[in-house]
């Protein structure tokens, strides 16, 4: 069975600092990979995704995460955390097989300081 | 703009009323989804349908049911609300092999 796992149900850092949202999954296939954020009050919208193409995923907003086989993970980072990025953020995880239902983390809470 | 609706952003239902949560989709999706968001909790998935007439239990079906008659519309009915489902809904629709698009949610509370 697949399941995710976000390490830190709450990350905060100041405002232009790294931002490092963690990822672990596990799958018995070739996973497909999904980072959303959901903004108060709003549903969740989808940050970037990996299909099996690049290791490197570059998603919206100067957010990018990696795939990495070898450690299930798939850790989201944007350089230089804005203020407007704080929200909640969800990692997410699907097999290759088509039309398979998404499994989702708990969640992640950042905040970001002026 | 491609969308998917959600008929209410707030609802406040009594114990043992019959829900109704609507769901509408313009995209032509062929899968679509219901979920509910808990705090701690995540996103955990109810049902499911790749197709009308189609659906699947997900992980906590109890105490729901689905409907879907038409491609672009899935309804999720609470047969007999309970308080423990006080909850955010979450509808979503997608093709095959891509991301999902979500509503903005029904904060749904029982009384």
């Amino acid at each position: 069975a697949q399941s995710v796992t976000q390490l830190g149900s709450h990350v905060s850092v100041s405002e232009g600092a790294l931002v490092l949202l963690r990822c672990n999954y596990s799958s018995s296939v070739p996973p497909y990979l999904f980072w959303y954020v959901q903004y108060p009050n709003q549903g969740l919208q989808l940050l970037l995704k990996y299909t099996s193409a690049a290791t490197l995923v570059k998603g919206i907003n100067g957010f990018e995460a990696e795939f990495k086989k070898s450690e299930t993970s798939f850790h989201l980072t944007k350089p230089s955390a804005h203020m407007s990025d704080a929200a909640e953020y969800f990692c997410a995880v699907s097999d290759t097989q088509a039309g398979t239902a998404l499994i989702f983390g708990k969640g992640t809470t950042l905040s970001v300081s002026s | 703009d491609v969308k998917v609706t959600q008929s209410s952003r707030y609802l406040v239902k009594r114990t043992g009323e019959k829900v109704f949560l609507e769901c509408v989709q313009d995209m032509d999706h062929e899968n679509m989804f219901w979920y509910r968001q808990d705090p701690g909790l995540g996103l955990r998935l109810i049902y499911f349908s790749y197709d009308v007439k189609m659906k699947e239990k997900g992980d906590i079906p109890e105490g729901y049911s689905v409907s879907r008659e038409k491609k672009e519309r899935f309804s999720l009915i609470l047969e007999s609300a309970s308080t423990n489902q006080t909850s955010m809904y979450l509808c979503a629709s997608s093709l095959w092999d891509a991301g999902y698009t979500f509503g903005s949610g029904t904060r749904l509370t029982v009384v």
